[in-house]
């Protein structure tokens, strides 16, 4: 089992529609959980961390975390075409550096 | 300097040939972290320093693979005797101290071996 599991996608949206990204997790230690972007040939960018259970939003983004569920999302509303990137979501426990997931590629359809 | 600077953008090395990638973390940031990212994955960890010493390297591949940060500012990864597999974008990122919060990074050195 992988540390930090994403679906691939590609997660097709029309502009202007919520974009809804998965994460899950297996090490029930993990205590901050971060959402990265990560436009092609770019370097990852910070978009969300969230630490405790509920949600955080800012702007058009909201981060979930439910630790029970080992569960992080990423709502985006009213997606537009420069949201259309790879979504990372990395998570941090202990000590350790942060583990990322293999990315979620979002499109947004004009 | 303002941000985590990595050189060289672009290293094309044939197979056998020794490589050093070169990071310039955020003035400041104490902890480094180096990256490798694969087409279509999410980078994958290698080596961190807290200050000059190397606080977890459990993610290097091999013995292939070093780094170095002597001053505790710059860091060097190391790949001898390259390989075809070892082409990716190496990732080089910093963060205030090893705490926690936010990674800034680099924007990448891609390596390709011949």
């Amino acid at each position: 089992q992988k540390e930090v599991e994403q679906n691939s996608g590609p997660l097709s949206v029309p502009e202007g529609a919520i974009a809804s990204l998965n994460c899950t997790y297996s090490d029930r230690g993990s205590q901050s959980f971060f959402w990265y972007r990560q436009y092609s040939g770019k370097s990852p960018e910070l978009i969300m961390s969230i630490y405790s259970n509920g949600d955080k939003e800012d702007g058009r983004f909201t981060a979930q975390l439910n630790k029970a569920s080992q569960y992080v999302s990423l709502l985006i509303r009213d997606s537009q075409p420069s949201d259309s990137a790879t979504y990372l979501c990395a998570v941090e426990t202990g000590r350790r550096a942060l583990t990322f997931g293999s990315g979620t590629r979002l499109q947004v359809q004009p | 300097g303002a941000g985590v600077s990595q050189t060289p953008s672009n290293k094309v090395t044939e197979k056998g040939k020794y490589v050093e990638l070169r990071c310039d973390p955020i003035s400041g940031h104490t902890a480094l972290y180096w990256y490798r990212q694969s087409l279509g994955q999410g980078p994958e960890f290698l080596i961190y320093f807290q200050g000059t010493g190397a606080a977890d390297d459990s993610g290097l591949p091999n013995d292939r693979f070093f780094a170095v940060r002597p001053e505790g500012s710059v860091s060097t990864l190391k790949i001898q005797r390259t390989e075809r597999g070892d082409s990716a974008v190496y990732l080089c990122a910093s963060r205030p101290d090893s705490s926690g919060g936010e990674l800034f990074f680099g924007e990448g050195s891609r390596l390709t071996v011949l």
